[in-house]
């Protein structure tokens, strides 16, 4: 059965570097999805993308966070400037016409 | 701002119990609502609904909408051990088709043999 992967599944990063999480969405999937997820909070959306371009995008995404698509396979979500409050599991998901699927996560640590 | 609440956000039980779990929701333009299973990691899907009323059955679960209401239920019948986890009830609004889901915080279910 198709599945969304990503990689890495743990990071850990300096405060002040950036780093770029990786996402393999299912194929003839057309939209992708960002989401975190902070240790005992709850799942937030960060960033919606179809059609090569964001299409929504929570108050959460500023300017420290970028996405991408750079090939026909993966969907990258990058953070210029991590900071502490950073660490968190990061999720991508992405849907063919309805439920969206998620990936098993990264998690980032930021020290 | 789209808000979605679920009861309880903990509960446990002993296996063959039946549970009910609780999300109710307020958002604008709804367009659909999900209920995720959550182990270790991702999220996995488990129901989408869409219309006020229609049970959607997989197995030992199911799940039911009202829209008047605006609150969704999902239940787990002859519960077993592998039933435990967090269960996210999540909503979606219409704004296209790439619009973000909104969480709620999860029912954390404990299954105790």
């Amino acid at each position: 059965e198709p599945e969304v992967t990503q990689t890495p599944s743990h990071q850990v990063t300096q405060m002040g570097q950036e780093v770029i999480l990786r996402c393999v969405p299912i194929s003839n999937h057309l939209y992708f999805y960002w989401y975190r997820q902070i240790l005992g909070q709850k799942v937030e959306f960060l960033v919606s993308f179809y059609n090569n371009e964001i299409s929504e995008k929570s108050e959460i995404f500023d300017d420290q966070f970028s996405v991408e698509r750079p090939d026909g396979s993966n969907f990258t979500l990058k953070i210029r400037s991590t900071k502490l409050e950073d660490s968190a599991m990061y999720f991508c998901a992405s849907r063919q016409f309805y439920e969206q699927y998620f990936g098993p996560g990264t998690r980032l640590t930021v020290t | 701002e789209d808000k979605v609440v679920q009861s309880p956000l903990s509960l446990v039980v002993h296996e063959g119990d039946t549970v009910t779990l609780n999300c109710s929701y307020e958002v604008t333009n709804f367009r659909s609502l999900l209920w995720y299973k959550q182990e270790k990691k991702a999220p996995t899907f488990l129901f989408m609904l869409t219309s006020s009323g229609i049970e959607k059955k997989s197995g030992r679960l199911s799940s039911i909408l009202d829209k008047k209401e605006l609150f969704s239920i999902l239940n787990i019948t002859a519960t077993q051990t592998g039933d435990s986890a967090v269960y996210l009830c999540a909503v979606e609004s219409s704004g296209g088709g790439a619009d973000g889901l909104t969480f709620g915080k999860g029912t954390h279910l404990i299954i105790q043999p």
